[in-house]
């Protein structure tokens, strides 16, 4: 089983609609959590990070942590054909801890 | 500087030669990081540095690789007598320290050095 496990796709979604991206983690200690966005050939670049219980909202995004169930998400809400990219969920465990990533996931977006 | 800077962008050598990525972080950004990522693949830890000191070495391979963060001098990475396998993206990333804090802050990644080995 992998750490960090995310549906890797491709996720098409039309353009406007609600794309949703999942992520699991099996490490009960973790305590940091992101999710980042890899555009082909490019860095990973941050969208959200999250530390507590429950939704984070960052304008088009919202990170939702549900530590109990060991599981993270990512809504992404009027999808934009720019947003079409690989989405990767990050965890963390402590203050300087290196980050397990999953495999990430492809998000398409269709105009 | 403001990035994480990364160099050389592209390196390009013949199986067996040595290879040096050169990583300078996010002024006041205490924490360093390596990653690789194969093609697509996931990414790989590698080692961390907290200042000069290295944090964590438990993904660096043994033998042919070794990394550094001097004072007032970019961080490196090295890897002695490359293999075909080592053909990848290396990614540096920095992140602050939170004071009275256990949370991870976010780390910030350079643009990378892509590695050809031939």
């Amino acid at each position: 089983q992998k750490e960090v496990e995310q549906n890797s796709g491709p996720l098409s979604v039309p353009e406007g609609a609600i794309a949703s991206l999942n992520c699991t983690y099996s490490d009960r200690v973790s305590q940091s959590f992101f999710w980042y966005r890899q555009y082909s050939g490019k860095s990973p670049e941050l969208i959200m990070s999250i530390y507590s219980n429950g939704d984070k909202e960052d304008g088009r995004f919202t990170a939702q942590l549900n530590k109990a169930s060991q599981y993270v998400s990512l809504l992404i809400r009027d999808s934009q054909p720019s947003d079409s990219a690989t989405y990767l969920c990050a965890v963390s465990r402590n203050q300087g801890g290196k980050l397990i990533f999953g495999q990430g996931t492809e998000l398409s977006v269709k105009p | 500087g403001e990035e994480v800077a990364q160099t050389p962008k592209h390196l390009v050598r013949g199986e067996g030669q040595k290879a040096k990525l050169y990583c300078a972080p996010i002024k006041g950004h205490s924490y360093v990081f390596w990653y690789q990522q194969v093609l697509k693949n996931e990414f790989k830890f590698l080692i961390s540095f907290q200042n000069e000191n290295v944090f964590d070495e438990t993904g660096m391979p043994k033998e042919r690789f070794s990394a550094k963060c001097l004072p007032n001098s970019p961080c490196s990475l090295e890897i002695q007598a490359t293999k075909l396998e080592d053909s990848a993206v290396y990614f540096c990333a920095s992140s602050q320290t939170e004071q009275a804090s256990f949370s991870n802050q976010p780390q910030h990644f350079g643009d990378g050095t892509r590695l050809s080995i031939l």
